[in-house]
């Protein structure tokens, strides 16, 4: 069956820190993959999304390219912020037709000042 | 525009009990998705229903079902609650139904069976 695998979290980073949180995915086809955030209280927000191989998705300074050869969606950014503490989710989507998102466990981030 | 509102925000169930939880889409959206969120298992399918037709379900036992009325909004329901199924359950709305549209999630209700 389709499942997305994440790096462990938390991951704790000073501000201005790049970050990576790699993700990787097993499905047949070619699905399509996401990025959602989760903010403390709060559902999950679309971050950035990409629906062909080699694709990049771009949103706030994150971004993620679909890598089919490695069948990966890491997310990166090249600087964080305080604000950008939060849940990251990565997510495949089978192109079937059928709205089924498979999430991976997510991967907290911990930015300090 | 208001956003996914679900309601209530919390509850607290005993075993053996029946709840209903509600969704209320963003205007104009036809498609409402349900997903429960543990630590365990993580973020889990429920299902989807666009125009009142229930359009993929995910593996979970028939104590769940929903529905969808006439206006998109969406209610869950579960049956003889469980111990287990102590969870977020986040409803996420989208204007279409497909793989590549943008869900708009809820922030969800904590159930919580006693």
């Amino acid at each position: 069956g389709n499942s997305v695998t994440q790096m462990e979290g938390p991951v704790t980073l000073s501000e201005e820190a790049f970050l990576t949180i790699n993700c990787t995915y097993t499905a047949t086809g070619y699905p399509s993959l996401f990025w959602y955030v989760q903010y403390p209280g709060e559902g999950l927000q679309l971050l950035l999304k990409a629906t062909k191989a080699d694709d990049k998705g771009s949103n706030k300074g994150f971004e993620a390219t679909y890598r089919k050869e490695t069948t990966s969606f890491h997310l990166e950014k090249g600087s964080v912020q305080v604000s950008d503490s939060a849940v990251y989710f990565c997510a495949l989507s089978q192109n079937t037709g059928f709205q089924k998102l498979v999430f991976g466990t997510g991967t907290r981030l911990l930015v300090s000042p | 525009k208001a956003g996914v509102t679900q309601t209530p925000r919390y509850l607290i169930k005993t075993r053996g009990q029946q709840v209903t939880l509600s969704c209320s889409p963003i205007s104009g959206h036809r498609s409402v998705s349900w997903y429960q969120q543990t630590p365990g298992q993580g973020l889990q399918f429920l299902f989807e229903y666009f125009s009142e037709t229930q359009r993929n379900k995910g593996n979970f036992p028939g104590r769940f079902s929903g529905r969808q009325f006439s206006n998109s909004r969406s209610e869950m329901n579960v049956s003889t609650l469980e111990l287990g199924d102590s969870a977020l359950y986040l409803c996420a709305s989208s204007l279409d139904s497909g793989a590549n549209e943008k869900l708009f999630f809820g922030s969800g209700t904590q159930l919580s069976v006693l």
